[in-house]
């Protein structure tokens, strides 16, 4: 079946910029996630959405950064006013519940 | 606070040997563990998982995994290796306890080769 798919695959944005990550979990998976992968700090869990619940924002690094989740299934990150160092790969990953499985993420690059 | 350890960046291995790649962690209670690959520019893939049970635990392509509770470690293990079975491996645990964040915590990873 299909699985986790995000788009876009690879994002170049200036400096300044705000920047839209879109996430399609599994179909009828309740929980989602988003990781940020970089060199430095390695996988980082950023947000967390399970059904109804309010998220878990608890891994947002600052205040640029928001998810939101529509009808309980696609999910969009967004980053607002891009810096340099938010450069990484953009993990999402769906589970229901139990072993998350992740899509093959969005490479955003900050110029 | 919870963490996981992989003490290795880099494990080399001759096709047709044995591997482990080591995987230590901290975490209060019996925590759930993971076992995850990443081929370049690729997503992570799951391979396998401990939840209860069987210390030992086998997943996909061929890996195994062995629970030590008082060693608190899950290394991961393959009797005979393939130079496919090059890529990035990551460790990872969530809290077991009731209510705990469900997000994963992972290793730093570690790389994989093996040579034909």
């Amino acid at each position: 079946g299909a699985g986790v798919s995000q788009s876009p695959s690879n994002k170049v944005t200036e400096k300044g910029k705000d920047v839209e990550l879109r996430c399609d979990p599994i179909s009828g998976h309740t929980a989602l996630y988003w990781y940020r992968q970089s060199l430095g700090q390695g996988l980082e869990f950023l947000i967390y959405f399970q059904g109804n619940s309010a998220p878990d924002k608890s891994g947002l690094p600052s205040d640029r950064f928001s998810a939101e989740r529509t009808g309980g299934s696609v999910s969009t990150l967004t980053i607002q006013r891009t810096q340099q160092e938010d450069s990484a790969v953009y993990l999402c990953a769906s589970s229901s519940p139990g072993t998350q499985y992740f899509g093959p993420g969005t490479r955003l690059t900050v110029l | 606070a919870q963490s996981v350890a992989q003490p290795e960046d880099q494990v080399n291995v001759a096709e047709g040997n044995p591997l482990t790649v080591k995987c230590t962690y901290s975490v209060s209670g019996n925590p759930y563990l993971f076992w995850y690959v990443q081929y370049p520019n690729r997503g992570l893939q799951f391979l396998l998982k401990y939840i209860t049970g069987d210390n030992l635990v086998k997943g996909s392509y061929g890996f195994e995994a062995e629970f030590n509770k008082s060693q608190t470690s899950f290394h991961l293990k393959k009797p005979s290796a393939l130079v496919s079975d090059s890529a990035l491996y990551f460790c990872a645990v969530r809290p077991r306890i009731s209510g705990s964040a469900r997000q994963l915590t992972f290793g730093s990873g570690t790389q994989l080769t093996v040579l034909p």
